[in-house]
């Protein structure tokens, strides 16, 4: 089955960057598209972007002059990098899978990892 | 952005009771809705797709149905498991946009 599983650290101080890390088992990404989510404080939920399965990604127009997704394929993983974090990033970040076919539509996340933006 | 405003906010629903949560979308997404359950510290799982297609192992008592700007998720008798947040997503128009979250309680 697939799994996917997010980690990093779960406190970041404002100006820096977070870095996540999301690992998947079961399913190449060199399949498919994968993606990160996030949900704020009070249940806002924002998707971020995406990186495919030839590494071509797109992100969010609202983050793009931040965001950066990169991978490791002999790894099977996945990363995102956020800039310049302020405390409006707190939030839990996913990692998701879209579905294999037409629309996007995410069947697999990770359970999430919550991360602070505090000094 | 697409806006996606889900109502209500909450609700809570008795055993077997029929429940109906809406999507509507500041424009038309054709179709192109998901719906989500979450349960509490756990991950989302896709429920319906394409508006109304269950996606592979989700309860029949799950239903989605709608078009143009309104969408709406049935469950057809609530059942203790269906306590969660659910949440609509339209694949529509990038950057894909969700809605605000429905708490659903066992009353």
């Amino acid at each position: 089955e697939v799994q996917l599983q997010e980690s990093g650290p779960g406190l970041v101080k404002p100006s820096q960057s977070l870095s996540l890390t999301c690992s998947v088992t079961g399913y190449s990404i060199t399949s498919n598209y994968w993606g990160w989510i996030r949900k704020f404080p009070g249940n806002k939920m924002e998707w971020m972007g995406y990186i495919s399965y030839s590494g071509s990604t797109s992100y969010n127009p609202s983050l793009k002059s931040r965001i950066s997704i990169t991978r490791d394929t002999s790894k099977n993983q996945f990363f995102l990098q956020l800039n310049s974090v302020t405390t409006e990033d707190t939030a839990t970040y996913y990692c998701a899978r879209r579905r294999t076919g037409s629309g996007w539509y995410f069947d697999f996340w990770g359970p999430g990892t919550m991360v602070t933006v505090s000094s | 952005d697409i806006q996606m405003t889900q109502s209500p906010a909450s609700l809570s629903a008795s055993l077997g009771e029929t429940v109906s949560i809406e999507c509507l979308a500041s424009e038309g997404i054709s179709n192109d809705l998901a719906w989500y359950q979450q349960k509490s510290g756990k991950s989302p799982q896709l429920l319906i797709y394409a508006a109304s297609r269950l996606q592979d192992g989700v309860p029949s008592r799950f239903s989605g149905s709608g078009s143009g700007t309104r969408y709406s998720l049935k469950i057809s008798g609530m059942q203790p498991e269906d306590e969660a947040d659910y949440f609509c997503q339209q694949s529509y128009k990038y950057p894909w946009t969700f809605g605000g979250g429905t708490k659903l309680e066992l009353k």
